[in-house]
């Protein structure tokens, strides 16, 4: 199984300051990558596929990088409504996720 | 558009059988490039891949649930279901149900089941 490990646990940040927000594989996962947005009370948001690539309808702030077993999530600038939790996912080996960060308001 | 929605008990009790149906509205289940699966997440914890399905009937499961996972398919009814046999305490969580490509791009609101007597 692979394991995802995300860092930090918690990112305190401001509104307009940027996001950088990183997930280690215990192996390489190639670009087979995706990171999710989840809100309080509602199911995970889909932002990036494939480690770079923005799934339909997500903002051009939101970016994705890395490959093998590094990878990192931005936001350039936040916006209210991006304050929520990140998981990455890998498909590499079956599927798995990350532990997730809190992004929180500051 | 597609939209996707959990139905069944919000309560079970230990060692019975928890199941669950998503129904698949907006679209068809019959798209040959996609999978049906279910993802659970206990409260306040992280996400955890049960399994999916296509069409087809084509199956697949994460192994540390397989020999208690079953899930099947009803086209007819554009559903899909979740059986997951012996529940313990463990298993009460916020079950997911998603339509995936590669990734699962397009998620019901998920519904909440608690193992209890």
């Amino acid at each position: 199984e692979v394991v995802l490990t995300q860092s930090p646990a918690t990112l305190s940040l401001s509104p307009g300051e940027r996001a950088t927000l990183s997930c280690r594989a215990s192996q390489s996962v190639t670009s087979f990558l995706a990171w999710y947005q989840q809100k309080p009370g509602q199911a995970p948001r889909l932002l990036i596929y494939d480690a770079s690539n923005r799934a339909n309808g997500i903002p051009a702030r939101f970016s994705g990088s890395g490959s093998g077993t590094d990878f990192t999530l931005t936001i350039s600038s936040l916006e209210p409504e991006d304050f929520a939790v990140y998981y990455c996912q890998q498909r590499t080996n079956w599927w798995t996720f990350g532990q997730g960060t809190k992004v929180e308001i500051k | 558009q597609l939209q996707l929605q959990e139905s069944g008990p919000g309560l079970v009790k230990p060692s019975e059988t928890l199941s669950l149906t998503c129904t698949v509205s907006g679209g068809s289940i019959n798209r040959n490039n996609y999978y049906w699966g279910w993802i659970r997440q206990p409260p306040g914890k992280g996400l955890e891949w049960i399994g999916g399905i296509h069409y087809s009937g084509n199956t697949y499961y994460n192994p540390s649930l397989k020999s208690r996972v079953t899930i099947s398919v009803d086209t007819s009814k554009s559903q899909f279901s979740l059986k997951l046999r012996s529940v313990t305490a463990a298993d009460t969580a916020v079950y997911y149900c998603a339509r995936q490509l590669n990734y699962p791009d397009n998620w019901g609101r998920g519904i909440l089941v608690t193992v209890s007597s």
